[in-house]
């Protein structure tokens, strides 16, 4: 497809149950982020990639949180032992370079029971 | 306090209404960005702007640098135009991240 795609929609996890999110981001975009919006927030920053290179992920919360890129493709966020406090619209981005639009996934939305 | 502030929170107006939503921020930045977030999560960019003034349609998006401030104009707005819009903006440190505004919820009354 020709915009950012996100999988799958929607997850409904049990608590300490371990969760993957999937983002293929647009062709050749070089940027990908990843952002965690809760319910009535705007997103939060949670973790950067250029390429294969994890440049910043000085927004993860905590180290249950763990996200790999590893060809420079698509990316997965995975949450270990998933709490409550997880539960958010887990958002995807990429962009071609440094300072240019950056295009969203749909997003994923994790509720954790 | 937050590094982006929008106003106001919540807007409920008539279709043809003029709409103006601001955001201000604390921060210096490389480009700040204008998006629309509808129910169900997807967020799309409407601008980037650096300086100036950039129209698109019924849109319009002004900043002015020194002030750091941004404004969002819809004229004659129309019910499909509700939806939340977020300020985000780059900061020019180098870092890639987008910072966020918690969005301003747009209701239009046909």
């Amino acid at each position: 497809g020709a915009g950012v795609s996100q999988s799958p929609r929607y997850k409904v996890a049990k608590r300490g149950q371990d969760v993957a999110l999937r983002c293929d981001p647009i062709s050749g975009h070089v940027s990908l982020f990843w952002y965690q919006q809760a319910l009535g927030q705007g997103p939060e920053f949670l973790t950067y990639f250029q390429n294969e290179a994890q440049l910043d992920k000085s927004g993860l919360p905590s180290d249950r949180f763990f996200a790999e890129r590893p060809e420079g493709s698509v990316s997965t966020l995975k949450i270990q032992r998933t709490q409550q406090e997880d539960s958010a619209v887990y958002l995807c981005a990429s962009s071609s370079y440094r300072v240019t639009e950056a295009f969203f996934g749909q997003g994923t939305r994790l509720t954790v029971v | 306090k937050n590094e982006v502030e929008q106003s106001p929170q919540n807007l409920t107006a008539q279709e043809g209404e003029f709409i103006t939503i601001n955001c201000s921020y604390s921060v210096g930045i490389s480009a700040l960005h204008w998006l629309q977030q509808h129910p169900g999560g997807g967020i799309v960019s409407l601008f980037m702007l650096s300086s100036g003034k950039k129209k698109h349609g019924r849109l319009i998006a002004t900043i002015n640098i020194q002030e750091k401030h941004s404004s969002l104009h819809i004229t004659a707005s129309h019910p499909r135009d509700s939806a939340v819009y977020i300020c985000a903006v780059r900061s020019n440190f180098g870092n890639e991240k987008l910072t966020f505004g918690t969005g301003t919820r747009l209701t239009i009354i046909p």
